[in-house]
């Protein structure tokens, strides 16, 4: 089946550490991006990428960091340095170039900082 | 910058009711317009979209129209399940960019 995998569904992390979400899509798109949701405010662009080894940063990129070294697979990293981490995180894809074009979402990862 | 306005909710409505949601959105150029619904402790799924003026987006007996003179999108259903129970979310895309608004959540009542 064709679609969008994020691990894992649950994550608890410790005040001060890193931890990297995962997001893998076997849809060939090229185009990937992270979002998150905190309750009231919609989902927030935190970084996106449409092509391999290139990815800019959205709204709210402080505190995150990502990679794209491959099409399928596009990681995001919550560093210490994010002031406030704890919230579900969606990682979302589309095909490059068409406005019309919709973006598929994976379930999301609900992170917690202890 | 762009923006999308929806109705605040929470919305509860009894079963076979008739439902309107209201969105607007303000951009800078021509946008592509979608509904999405996500489910308790899911990801997005997209309901409907439409991608120019006057074009009519339609799913699961849910509609909504694009009205480039109103700058709206509003969802509406008419006659609504519990199983519709869900957060809706208006959103507008544009350079490949989506927007979102920030959530309808919906309650039905048997």
């Amino acid at each position: 089946d064709g679609g969008i995998t994020q691990s894992p569904k649950y994550l608890f992390r410790k005040e001060g550490q890193n931890v990297t979400l995962s997001c893998e899509q076997n849809l060939n798109h090229d185009a990937m991006y992270w979002y998150r949701q905190d309750p009231g405010q919609g989902l927030r662009l935190i970084y996106y990428s449409q092509i391999v080894n290139d990815f800019q940063k959205g709204d709210i990129a402080e505190g995150y960091s990502v990679s794209r070294e491959k099409k399928e697979s596009f990681p995001l990293t919550v560093t210490s340095a994010q002031k406030n981490p704890t919230a579900f995180y969606l990682c979302a894809s589309s095909i490059l170039g068409a406005s019309t074009d919709t973006q598929y979402f994976g379930p999301g990862t609900r992170l917690t900082v202890l | 910058g762009n923006s999308v306005t929806q109705m605040e909710g929470p919305v509860t409505l009894s079963e076979e009711a008739f439902l309107t949601i209201n969105c607007t959105y303000t951009a800078t150029g021509y946008p592509s317009l979608f509904w999405y619904v996500q489910y308790p402790g899911e990801g997005l799924q997209l309901l409907l979209k439409a991608t120019k003026a006057d074009d009519k987006g339609s799913n699961k007996g849910f509609e909504a129209t694009y009205r480039k003179e109103t700058t709206s999108f509003h969802l509406e259903k008419g006659s609504v399940q519990v199983s519709d129970s869900a957060v809706y979310f208006c959103a507008l895309k544009l350079n490949e960019k989506l927007t979102f608004g920030t959530g309808t959540r919906l309650t039905i009542i048997p």
